[in-house]
Parts: C-alpha cells; structure tokens; sequence
C-alpha cells in the first residue's frame, strides 16, 4: 500500500537557522502531497499541497517542490521563529482513493 | 469558514467498555474520517465515510464501529476499551477524498482507559 515516510522524528533549531524535514513517499498511482501542521491542543492544519511534478507548494514562508524521480516534498523554510515550533505531517492523497496516508510527524522546536 | 466539533474533548473510561466519540462539521462536506493519533507513529486512519450512510474501513478499525447517519455528523465506538490505553482521535472531514481535496480537522478527543 502506499506510505509516507518522514526520516526525522525531532527536529531543535535555533531562531534564524534555515530547516529541512525530509519526506519521501511511495504510491501505486500519482499522488498528491501535502504538509500539515499541528499546535499543541489543536488538530493539524493544512499547510499547503502540490499535485505534479516539480510544482511547488508554499503557504507562511514554508515550501516544498514535488519530486516524482526522488519520490520527495521535502519541507523548507529559509528562517525559522520560536512560534514555527509545532508537528509537521507529509501526507498524500491517491488517485480514485479517498484515504489520505501520513507520516510520523517531525517535532519541530525552536529556541529563541 | 466551517468548524468541526468533537465531543467530548477528554474521555475517561474502564477497562472494557464501550466508549462513544462525536463530531460534527458545518463545511457540508461529504467525506469524514476518524484517525487515531499516538505519538511517534503519526495519524492512523481507522473509518472512513464517503457520503451519508456510507462507512468504509481503515488501516485499524478491529476494535471500534463508526456510524454516519447524517451528512454533518460522524460517531465513532471503542468497542471495549484496552487497560491503560491512551490515544488522541482526530476527526476530520474533506469536500472530497484522494488528489482533489484537503483535510480539515476538529480538536481532538483525548482517551485514558484506567
């Protein structure tokens, strides 16, 4: 069946420092990807999506590119504040399929 | 903008029983799930329901029973509780499944079994 893989369970950065939290993903079809981003007490929220290759995805000064040769949408962020500090989810979506799959989440901590 | 209601937001129960969770949205959105959250092992999908009356299985639904008799609302059972089983429910709901929609969430809904 189809995954999602985020290799990063932790992630501890300081203000300003640039992040990456990789995901990688595997489907029978042609999936589309997304980010979440979950506070502590709240559900996930949608961050942002791309739907075919090399289309970037960007929403709050994160961003990702869908890479369907790496099998990737990696999460960046060019500098990061104390209040990114949440739980970050790579998920997908396949064609003619209403699940969506999602990673382990990537807990991300800044500290000013 | 919509909302989804999840009650109640912390449920406590014993050792084998039934326990019941709610949710409700108000986007009018035909398909709603029920994910379980436990940490370091991301969001387990457990039932699905593409349209009223609709209930599909997920990756974990031995153990609950889900129930979806109106478009706005979706119940999920824990048929008998585990012994100190502590998990998050996560219910959400979605315009459509698979490439074409995104997930919108409700809270959360915080099971102890003492």
């Amino acid at each position: 069946g189809d995954s999602v893989t985020q290799t990063e369970g932790q992630v501890a950065l300081s203000e300003e420092d640039f992040l990456t939290i990789h995901c990688n993903y595997s489907a029978s079809g042609y999936p589309a990807l997304f980010w979440y981003v979950q506070y502590p007490g709240e559900g996930p929220q949608f961050l942002f999506r791309a739907s075919r290759d090399k289309e970037k995805g960007s929403s709050r000064g994160f961003e990702a590119t869908y890479n369907k040769e790496t099998t990737s949408f990696h999460l960046q962020k060019a500098s990061v504040q104390e209040s990114d500090s949440a739980v970050y989810y790579c998920a997908l979506g396949d064609t003619g399929n209403y699940k969506y799959v999602f990673g382990a989440g990537t807990r991300l901590k800044v500290i000013a | 903008g919509g909302i989804i209601t999840q009650t109640p937001k912390f449920l406590i129960g014993q050792e084998g029983q039934k326990l019941t969770l709610k949710c409700q949205q108000n986007f009018n959105h035909d398909t709603m799930y029920w994910y379980r959250q436990d940490s370091g092992k991301g969001l387990r999908l457990i039932y699905y329901s593409i349209t009223e009356n609709d209930l599909q299985k997920g990756d974990l639904s031995e153990g609950y029973d889900a129930s979806r008799e109106k478009k706005s609302s979706f119940s999920l059972t824990v048929t008998s509780a585990q012994k100190n089983e502590m998990a998050v429910f996560l219910c959400a709901s979605s315009i459509a499944g698979g490439r074409t929609g995104q997930l919108y969430f409700g809270e959360g809904s915080k099971l102890t079994v003492l």
